[in-house]
């Protein structure tokens, strides 16, 4: 079975330029999630998502951060504009429990660089 | 809002060795999760735990629930360089979202 496949792994940009983020969760979770990683910090939750609906946003910096789950499958995390401060580790995540309860499987991250 | 410690912050040890680490909490949780991440990698899932004193084994990993609900326990025994890697716990109250620590970094010598 594919794990939680996530891309680009790298992206390097200038800041005030937009980036996106793709992710594809495990076939049959219905819940997915977005985190942030700092470096040397444990993730944390920016969105979570039931389906198409986000049910938990309210970590998400909404001037400048957007996503999306139109299908209830696959998920982009939009950045616009990036500022120095966004350079972080993009992961995310899917469960196969709703109510964001259950085991979480995270994909592989992308890894944002903005100069 | 809520917050897990967990200590160590990081460990150098010998292959070989047992290892130790623990996160704590200032809030009662119902659910406790260890992950392990690798250099360049996303967190893969270790251990789960559901129940208040549990104690679970995935191989030479062990870990615990707290009787408090308020902490977590990871054990690992016999270290071999594979363990390298940065140890979260996190812990889930209900349907609210799961909080992670900080990480416990493990380094091994060979």
């Amino acid at each position: 079975e594919a794990g939680v496949v996530q891309s680009p792994r790298y992206k390097i940009i200038e800041k005030k330029q937009p980036v996106a983020f793709w992710c594809n969760p495990i076939s049959g979770h219905n819940t997915l999630y977005w985190y942030l990683q700092n470096l040397g910090q444990g993730p944390e939750l920016l969105i979570r998502y039931e389906n198409e609906e986000a049910v938990d946003d309210s970590q998400l910096p909404k001037d400048r951060f957007s996503a999306e789950r139109l299908k209830g499958v696959d998920s982009t995390l939009k950045i616009q504009p990036a500022e120095l401060g966004d350079s972080a580790v993009y992961l995310c995540a899917s469960s196969l429990l709703r109510g964001g309860t259950g085991e979480l499987f995270f994909g592989e991250g992308s890894r944002l660089t903005v100069l | 809002g809520q917050q897990l410690n967990q200590s160590p912050q990081s460990m150098f040890i010998q292959e070989g060795e047992d290892v130790s680490m623990n996160c704590t909490s200032s809030s009662i949780f119902n659910t406790w999760l260890w992950y392990k991440q690798d250099p360049g990698e996303g967190p893969v899932l270790l251990i789960a735990l559901y129940k208040a004193g549990e104690l679970t084994s995935n191989g030479r990993l062990t870990a615990q629930f707290g009787i408090t609900r308020k902490d977590s326990f990871l054990n690992i025994s016999a270290s071999i360089p594979s363990d390298v890697g940065i140890y979260f716990c996190a812990g889930q109250r209900g349907a609210q979202k799961l909080v992670f620590g900080q990480g416990t970094r493990l380094t091994i010598n060979p």
